[in-house]
């Protein structure tokens, strides 16, 4: 079965610092993999996505992703944290056994960025 | 480009009354989405639809729960005689293609008393 894992429930930065928040996926093919994060009592705001190409995929707002094929991984990195990137982060991949393009999650990772 | 419009924002309903909650694509998107955020968990599917066609219901509950995508206007889900484990916030997302990214609503929260 296809699925995604956040193994963090929260990561605490202080402002300036770089950041990670790491996701692991587990799919049968290629993955579509997805970064959106949420703010409070708000909808969700596409960050990045990679489909293919290269392995360092740039987002909105500063974030970049990593993929690693061979560790089944897609972490969420900034090079300096802002005290507004507190928030909500979800990893999500693409479900390919379904051909409908829907979306798998993961449990999301609280993201704290103190000053 | 107005952006995906959920409403109502937020929906307080009794046990055993209905919830309707509405969802405007973007617009060029015809394809929606619905998934559902329990408390403190993360976005589970529920349905997926093109205009006036259900195409992946496979996670959306078998009963009291319908959703529907007509040739006009917004998408609706529908929850019939609603108790309080249907309390959750509901999200809609559309996208021009299923290859293509999602973009989210900011939700409708709904409360069951």
């Amino acid at each position: 079965a296809q699925s995604v894992a956040q193994p963090e429930d929260q990561v605490n930065v202080a402002e300036g610092n770089p950041l990670t928040v790491k996701c692991t996926y587990s799919v049968s093919g290629n993955p579509y993999l997805f970064w959106y994060v949420q703010y409070p009592n708000r909808g969700l705001q596409f960050l990045l996505k990679y489909i293919t190409g290269d392995n360092l995929v740039k987002g909105s707002y500063g974030f970049e992703a990593e993929f690693n094929k061979s560790q089944t991984s897609f972490h969420l990195k900034k090079p300096s944290a802002l005290v507004s990137d507190s928030a909500l982060y979800f990893c999500a991949v693409r479900d390919e056994t379904s051909n409908t393009g829907k979306l798998i999650f993961g449990q999301g990772t609280t993201l704290q960025v103190k000053p | 480009n107005a952006g995906v419009m959920q409403n109502p924002r937020h929906l307080v309903r009794r046990r055993g009354q209905e919830a309707r909650l509405r969802c405007s694509p973007m617009k060029g998107h015809s394809h929606v989405y619905w998934y559902r955020q329990l408390p403190e968990e993360g976005l589970k599917f529920m349905v997926y639809l093109q205009k006036e066609n259900i195409i992946d219901e496979s996670g959306m509950p078998k009963e009291r729960f319908s959703a529907e995508f007509p040739k006009e206007g917004p998408s609706i889900l529908r929850i019939q005689q609603v108790v309080r484990g249907d309390s959750a916030a509901y999200f809609c997302a559309s996208s021009p293609d299923r290859e293509e990214t999602q973009y989210f609503g900011p939700g409708t929260r709904l409360l069951v008393l």
